[in-house]
């Protein structure tokens, strides 16, 4: 076990609506990552946080946000729901500058 | 092009067979590099981390970079059932916030 927790463990949702996906790191990792992962492919890099303040982002529009806390959760926030949203969200925790991230069980977002 | 290519498979193996899994990439500044299992329905487990060129053994797992060649491979040795799942390939460079995957290699060991 990573040690990272994300929940729910499934949603669904309907095309236009809001989501709110939580991902709780490992302590002491100051770095969270979002990553999208449709069926058959690799994960997506969505955005990064570290120390609460967005560190990078992925080829993915605005209406995906982030927030990160003070006691190692994060949220992401997808806005206007797209079918095409529809895939495994994944967040990965790091001790930051080690390179090496740590995987949540993801979240199955369905959008109908 | 995709910036790191990997044959999604699927592969199916003998229990017992060694197993080669294969990423090849096209940015010459990756140098960290990294294998990840995952089981269906579960998050990406590390498997094996690698900086720069060279190998790397654990276990029965053998992870190989040849950056000249921009090619990584991982080594399944004595594969076992239990290693039925789909492995990714990920790399990264100094700087980058970010892993960058390839598309997984789904593998099924028969017992």
């Amino acid at each position: 076990e990573t040690g990272v927790t994300q929940s729910p463990t499934h949603l669904i949702k309907t095309r236009g609506q809001q989501v709110t996906l939580r991902c709780s790191s490992q302590s002491g990792h100051n770095t969270v990552s979002w990553y999208q992962q449709a069926l058959g492919q690799g994960p997506q890099f969505i955005f990064q946080y570290y120390r609460e303040e967005e560190n990078g982002r992925g080829n993915f529009p605005p209406r995906f946000s982030g927030l990160q806390f003070p006691n190692y959760s994060s949220e992401l926030n997808v806005n206007a729901l797209e079918l095409d949203d529809s895939a495994l969200y994944l967040c990965a925790s790091e001790q930051g500058g080690t390179d090496t991230q740590y995987f949540g069980p993801g979240t199955r977002l369905t959008v109908l | 092009q995709k910036e790191v290519e990997q044959d999604p498979g699927p592969l199916s193996v003998p229990e017992g067979a060694i197993v080669s899994l294969n990423c090849t990439y096209s940015n010459s500044a990756f140098q960290y590099f990294m294998w990840y299992r995952q089981y269906s329905r579960k998050g990406p487990e590390l498997l094996m981390y690698t900086y720069s060129s060279g190998n790397k053994e654990d276990g029965r797992f053998t992870a190989q970079v040849d950056k000249s060649s921009k090619y990584i491979s991982l080594f399944i040795r004595d594969s076992q059932p239990s290693d039925s799942a789909t492995y990714l390939c990920a790399m990264t460079r100094t700087g980058a916030n970010n892993l960058f995957f390839g598309t997984g290699t789904r593998l099924t060991v028969i017992p």
